[in-house]
């Protein structure tokens, strides 16, 4: 079974600020592990994707995330806020094959201020 | 040349009525799906298929009957609607075992 955990379901930061979505993921084999932006009655766009390749994954607008097994954390991060990051963001696993299927984390919604 | 478009975008109606979506992709992809997010936001597979082959069915009541005529689309027909339904419904595809998945916009089925 595999599983993800986003801590911080609200996250508030100032623009230009660091921006850190934390993502945990348990899953019984290595796992594919995705980002995932939600815009306000939007479908959901993809931001990054880990597939066993590089652990450090850059993505699109400047979002990157690594991916560690000892902790089994793929934390989302971006070095300066702006605006127009404020969204839902959602983590995701998977597996391989035929079945596979994306089990989401319950997203964090974040919040970019003046 | 929308990858995922989904009809309609917007669905409201009463409970007891029977109503469908309709998915369809242009990317070639072989495997489609169909996810429902709840007013909590949060995302849960309810169907995937393979080759218009049904290969997951997350325990969803026999209510929802999605139905492939071919790989490119993918419709869910929902009968006897009830309350909880209210939410949006995602359809996505991707290619078999190479992610990522690609979402439509989304259908707001809302239930009065």
């Amino acid at each position: 079974a595999q599983s993800v955990t986003q801590l911080g379901s609200h996250v508030s930061v100032s623009e230009g600020a660091l921006v850190l979505l934390r993502c945990n993921y348990s899953s019984s084999v290595p796992p594919y592990l995705f980002w995932y932006v939600q815009y306000p009655n939007q479908g959901l766009q993809l931001l990054l994707k880990y597939t066993s390749a590089a652990t450090l994954v850059k993505g699109i607008n400047g979002f990157e995330a690594e991916f560690k097994k000892s902790e089994t954390s793929f934390h989302l991060t971006k070095p300066s806020a702006h605006m127009s990051d404020a969204a839902e963001y959602f983590c995701a696993v998977s597996t391989t094959g035929t079945a596979s299927k994306l089990t989401f984390g319950t997203g964090t919604r974040l919040q970019v201020t003046l | 040349d929308t990858a995922v478009s989904q009809t309609p975008k917007y669905l409201v109606t009463q409970m007891g009525n029977d109503k469908s979506i309709k998915c369809e992709q242009n990317l070639g992809h072989d495997t489609m799906y169909w996810y429902k997010q709840d007013s909590k936001k949060f995302l849960k597979i309810m169907f995937s298929y393979n080759n218009k082959e049904l290969i997951i069915n997350e325990t969803v009541p026999n209510r929802f009957s999605p139905k492939s005529p071919d790989k490119a689309h993918l419709n869910l027909h929902i009968n006897s609607l009830e309350l909880g339904d209210s939410a949006v419904y995602f359809c996505a595809s991707s290619q078999a075992g190479s992610q990522p998945q690609h979402f439509g916009d989304g259908t707001r089925l809302s239930i009065l």
